[in-house]
């Protein structure tokens, strides 16, 4: 099943606001933890990946630290930029009954306006 | 490098045929994965493998949906007696190895629409 909880979109931001996209997920273990984003158009692309409980992933301006003790992987970006409006996944591995394979919430689509 | 490659871009057939689905992955990648994805969701998991073999099909909805593997390279689905409700764009993943902190890279995913 669906292991994985992420804000519903639309979010809305004006070009340099501090942007927060939640996601918390259910596992067993700890395993290594991913976000991936669909820019209009175009496939998934990996942004950015956690490996270990407390690690710090960083790509293109975006943060999100892997936290144990809430299963949270929240993504932040200080100051979004048009270009950032995208559809931002966050993807832990499946819980059952295999675990080699992604499992995907519905996405939060970002729109940045200017 | 060359990234994963699928064919068609896009397919239209009608309700009852059999389609089949091509994944070229990243050369010397072991582990392949299939998901779908309806609009307005997130992928869905379908099947991966390792090598050769299937070692989840878990994600198949059903038996009308298959997929090979048979040199541990190219992948191919199958959907036998399509039905509108398979409408959806496949993607298709690969990775070094499976699972840990091997990161997928998806093809640009095949649209199929069933009429």
């Amino acid at each position: 099943g669906n292991s994985v909880t992420q804000m519903e979109g639309p979010v809305t931001l004006s070009e340099e606001a501090f942007l927060t996209i939640n996601c918390t997920y259910t596992a067993t273990g700890y395993p290594s933890l991913f976000w991936y984003v669909q820019y209009p158009g175009e496939g998934l692309q990996l942004l950015l990946k956690a490996t270990k409980a407390d690690d710090k992933g960083s790509n293109k301006g975006f943060e999100a630290t892997y936290r144990k003790e809430t299963t949270s992987f929240h993504l932040e970006k200080g100051s979004v930029q048009v270009s950032d409006s995208a559809v931002y996944f966050c993807a832990p591995p499946r819980t059952s009954p295999g675990r080699r394979a992604l499992t995907f919430g519905s996405g939060t689509r970002l729109q940045v306006q200017p | 490098g060359a990234g994963v490659s699928q064919t068609p871009s896009n397919k239209v057939t009608e309700k009852g045929k059999y389609v089949e689905l091509r994944c070229d992955p990243i050369s010397g990648h072991t582990a392949l994965y299939w998901y779908r994805q309806s609009l307005g969701q997130g992928p869905e998991f379908l099947i991966y493998f390792q090598g050769t073999g299937a070692a989840d099909d878990s994600g198949l909805p059903n038996d009308r949906f298959f997929a090979v593997r048979p040199e541990g390279s190219v992948s191919t689905l199958k959907i036998q007696r399509t039905e509108r409700g398979d409408s959806a764009v496949y993607l298709c993943a690969s990775s070094l190895r499976a699972g840990g902190p091997n990161e997928q890279y998806f093809g640009p995913g095949t649209r199929l629409t069933v009429t």
